[in-house]
């Protein structure tokens, strides 16, 4: 499992866009990249994966670079209700292994 | 995700009771997992399960034991339980037969908070 490293934490206001960069310098060819969210008292909810340059979805957009030892996830017009704990994931998603890191996470607090 | 239930959703019991923790689904999804996590850290895998007749051992499954009933069911129990097994408990789901099949994208229930005392 690559090790990753994201912020602690980070504050926004209403209406930014807020981006939260992790590091995965060990990040291995068949490993793709994958973000949750998590909420107080609940469980987490996938947000997004990509392997590289760029996913976007309803909820948020993913930019990885060519090196692919990075990646952001990108929180377009935050509200109060993004206000949660954000975790990026690596690892081959193919593998049965069947365990995943979630770290610590970065909490993400939205201001009016 | 509405789709997966736990119950109880909370529950406090004394040291040395066994308590059994139910998970079911109707996402049809084949793999499921427990997890627990305590107060300012991530999520650590207990127990999980690929089929109905495939139990796994996770980082931290001693103190647990686990039953796959049927593919929508995964029960966690506590044979004795005791105090430092206080946390959020929480089971998720994923499916082998998607596209990418990845273990990497869980459904989660909304937990369950035990508190032994």
């Amino acid at each position: 499992l690559a090790k990753t490293t994201q912020p602690i934490s980070m504050d926004s206001y209403e209406g930014q866009e807020v981006n939260i960069t992790c590091s995965h310098n060990n990040i291995a060819t068949n490993d793709y990249i994958t973000w949750y969210q998590q909420f107080p008292s609940q469980g987490p909810r996938f947000i997004i994966q990509g392997y590289k340059t760029k996913v976007t979805n309803e909820v948020a957009s993913l930019f990885i670079p060519a090196d692919r030892k990075s990646s952001t996830l990108s929180l377009p017009r935050v509200s109060l209700s993004d206000t949660a704990v954000y975790y990026c994931l690596v690892g081959d998603r193919g593998s049965t292994l069947g365990r995943l890191y979630f770290g610590r996470g970065t909490q993400l607090t939205v201001w009016p | 995700d509405a789709d997966v239930t736990q119950t109880p959703r909370n529950r406090i019991t004394k040291t040395g009771k066994r308590i059994m923790l139910e998970c079911s689904q109707t996402k049809g999804h084949d793999r499921m997992y427990w997890y627990r996590q305590d107060p300012g850290l991530g999520l650590r895998l207990i127990y999980y399960s690929f089929d109905v007749k495939d139990i796994n051992k996770g980082e931290i499954s001693d103190g647990y034991s686990v039953s796959r009933q049927a593919q929508a069911k995964f029960s966690l129990s506590l044979e004795s339980a005791i105090p430092n097994q206080t946390a959020l408990y929480f089971c998720a789901t994923s499916d082998s037969r998607t596209r990418t099949g990845s273990i990497y994208e869980q459904y989660f229930g909304p937990g369950t908070r035990l508190t032994v005392t």
